[in-house]
This record gives structure tokens, C-alpha cells and sequence, in this order.
């Protein structure tokens, strides 16, 4: 089954504790991307993809890294996390050939709480 | 950068029709996408126009109007299972994708 995988899917931690969040996808996919969802704000991006070794800043990177090795996986982590980091976390992917409507597959969401 | 506003919520009756706006601001356009979302679960894909005019699949169509910057997510014969919020997206090319606010679709009996 095609699918985005995300792990954990609830965390509660402390502020100053190190974690990682990850998502693998079994697809295929170049792009990979991690959003944040909060209330009223809708689904902001963190991090994004476009092939192994190849990432960039989203809108909301600050307090964030992420890792490209392999074309399947791609983890969020957080070197020191704090309060304002507890969200809703997204992992994402398609393909990046041309046309197409560019269809982004979502992970199931890993919810975080830092406290 | 990129912005896209769409209302918080909607409001409609089982069996109607209900229209979800999404205006947009953005410095690069290639299109505007639509996904749902119901509480507790993650976003899935439900439309993508890249030309102006509408699309249309099963009781669901989206419009846009690239002149306007402006589009719309169409759902008909409105049933309760389509409670959930809507996202509009544009895709920046295949970089950033920016999701508007989203709209908390309630159908009520």
C-alpha cells in the first residue's frame, strides 16, 4: 500500500529535550516536506525536499533541522524544543515530474507536546 | 511570498450546494489545489486547476479565475460525512507549497 508513515504519532517532552520525528514514504517520491498545523493558521511549511542532499527553508523553519540521506526518508528534528513548537506536524510527499497536479500525499500526523 | 484567505467557517444543509472561496496573493502562480481535512486525520487531495474555468469530479468542482486570483471548491448534494475543513493550496512550482487558512465546513441536517 502506497503510503506516508510518520513516527511517533503523540509525544510529550520537555523543553531542551532532543527529538525526532520521522516519515518515510514507500512511493518513490523526490519532494518530501514537513508542515505545522495550528489553530487558525492553517498548514505552514517547515522544511522541504526535492531530492536526496537537497533541502530547504519553508516559512516556519526556525528551531528546526531536517536530513535527506535516503530517497524514502526524511526526518524532522528538534535540536530544543519548546513550548511554542507543540503543534500538529505533517509529513508529505509527491513526485516531481512535469504536469501532473502536483498531488501531495500527507502522512497520518504526529502530535506534539512540549511542555 | 505567498498568502491564500479563505473563510473559517461555513454553514449548510444536507443536500444543498455550498461554495468555499480562496483568494490569493502570490509572486509565482502555477495553479491552485483543494484538500480535505476531517478533525483528527490529515489532509487528502481533492482537486488541482492549472487553467482558468472548472473542474469537475463526481459532486465536487473547483474553479479559477487567474485574472481575479481567485478560486472556488464547489460540493453538492451536500452529505454529513462532508463535515470537515478545506484547504485551498498553491504550489510554488514544485518547491513551496502554500496552504490557505483553511474553512471548517459544517452540514447540518
Amino acid at each position: 500500500e502506497a503510503q506516508v508513515t510518520q513516527n511517533p504519532r503523540y509525544l510529550i517532552t520537555v523543553t531542551g529535550k532532543k527529538l525526532t520525528v520521522t516519515c518515510s514514504q514507500n512511493m518513490n517520491h523526490e519532494y518530501m516536506s514537513w508542515y505545522r498545523q495550528d489553530p487558525g493558521l492553517g498548514l505552514r511549511q517547515i522544511y522541504y525536499s526535492m531530492n536526496v542532499e537537497v533541502t530547504d527553508k519553508g516559512d516556519v523553519p526556525e528551531g528546526y533541522k531536517v536530513s535527506r540521506k535516503e530517497k524514502r526518508n526524511f526526518p524532522l528534528i528538534l535540536e530544543s524544543p519548546s513550548p511554542n513548537q507543540t503543534s500538529l506536524y505533517f509529513c508529505a510527499s509527491r513526485p516531481t515530474s512535469g504536469g501532473g497536479t502536483g498531488e501531495l500525499f500527507f502522512g497520518e500526523g504526529s502530535r506534539l507536546t512540549v511542555l | 511570498g505567498q498568502s491564500l484567505e479563505q473563510p473559517s467557517e461555513v454553514t449548510a444543509v444536507e443536500g444543498a450546494i455550498v461554495q468555499i472561496n480562496c483568494t490569493y496573493q502570490t509572486s509565482g502562480f502555477y495553479g491552485l489545489s483543494w484538500y480535505q481535512q476531517h478533525d483528527g486525520g490529515a489532509p487528502t487531495f481533492l482537486s488541482y486547476n492549472a487553467l482558468d474555468g472548472l473542474e469537475e469530479t463526481g459532486r465536487f468542482s473547483s474553479f479559477l479565475s487567474r485574472s481575479d486570483s481567485y478560486g472556488y471548491l464547489l460540493l453538492q448534494e451536500l452529505q454529513m460525512k462532508d463535515s470537515a475543513s478545506y484547504f485551498c493550496a498553491a504550489p510554488g512550482g514544485y518547491q513551496k507549497v502554500t496552504f490557505g487558512t483553511g474553512t471548517k465546513l459544517q452540514v447540518i441536517p
